[in-house]
């Protein structure tokens, strides 16, 4: 079975540019979960979604959103980037949204300039 | 409250020693605590997870061993090989409360076995 696939692998934009990454769950597995790992530093949670409702955001502001489409694949949107918004975006899915392991994508660097 | 805070930063290891990295929580509601692998470039890949209604888990090379009472818990990997070297993250998550699957992550370890 495939795994957890991202798009696009890399990306640069310019500060104040918006950015939408993606990323399709392993088959069968209805919740996504995003994090964003600074070089250097653990990864951290941004949003989980869960059968395409919100389940959990982290401390991230409003500048961050994200969506779940029917197929359980999912967007991550951010607006109006800044230079602090470079990292690595991970997406990572479970077949449920609790007590079930967490299986991760390779991810999309972003880099701000 | 939700931190987890992870020891060494880094760590070098002789091919076919033990390598060992601990980490510590506070949030006593945290009930899944999993450890992934992750070399450069790649997600982070799950190793070995365990919940508090044991002490210790092993799967082939890469046992935890989970203190309750002390709210700490470590990775061994024995007889750690060359290829095990990459940055090994520890984390918790409260799966049975609200946080709904929101892994909390330790700083992260880097492993470097020499042959």
């Amino acid at each position: 079975d495939a795994g957890v696939t991202q798009s696009p692998t890399h990306l640069i934009k310019t500060r104040g540019q918006q950015v939408t990454l993606r990323c399709s769950p392993i088959s069968g597995h209805k919740s996504v979960s995003w994090y964003q790992q600074v070089l250097g530093q653990g990864p951290q949670f941004i949003f989980q979604y869960y059968e395409k409702e919100e389940r959990g955001r982290g401390n991230f502001p409003d500048r961050f959103s994200a969506r779940q489409f029917p197929n359980y694949s999912s967007e991550l949107n951010v607006n109006a980037l800044l230079l602090g918004d470079s990292a690595l975006y991970l997406c990572a899915s479970s077949f449920r949204d609790s007590y079930y392991e967490q299986y991760f994508g390779p991810g999309t660097r972003l880099t701000v300039t | 409250q939700q931190q987890v805070k992870q020891s060494p930063q880094s760590l070098i290891v002789q091919k076919g020693g033990i390598s060992i990295i601990n980490c510590a929580y506070e949030n006593t509601a945290f009930d899944y605590f999993p450890w992934y692998q992750q070399f450069p470039g790649k997600g982070p890949a799950l190793l070995i997870a365990i919940r508090p209604d044991v002490s210790e888990k092993k799967e082939g090379r890469f046992t935890i061993s989970f203190n309750k009472s002390a709210k700490q818990f470590s990775l061994h990997i024995m007889d750690s090989q060359p290829g095990d070297s990459a940055t090994y993250f520890c984390a918790a998550d409260n799966a049975g409360g609200t946080s709904y699957g929101k892994l909390t992550f330790g700083q992260g370890t880097i492993l470097t076995v020499h042959p």
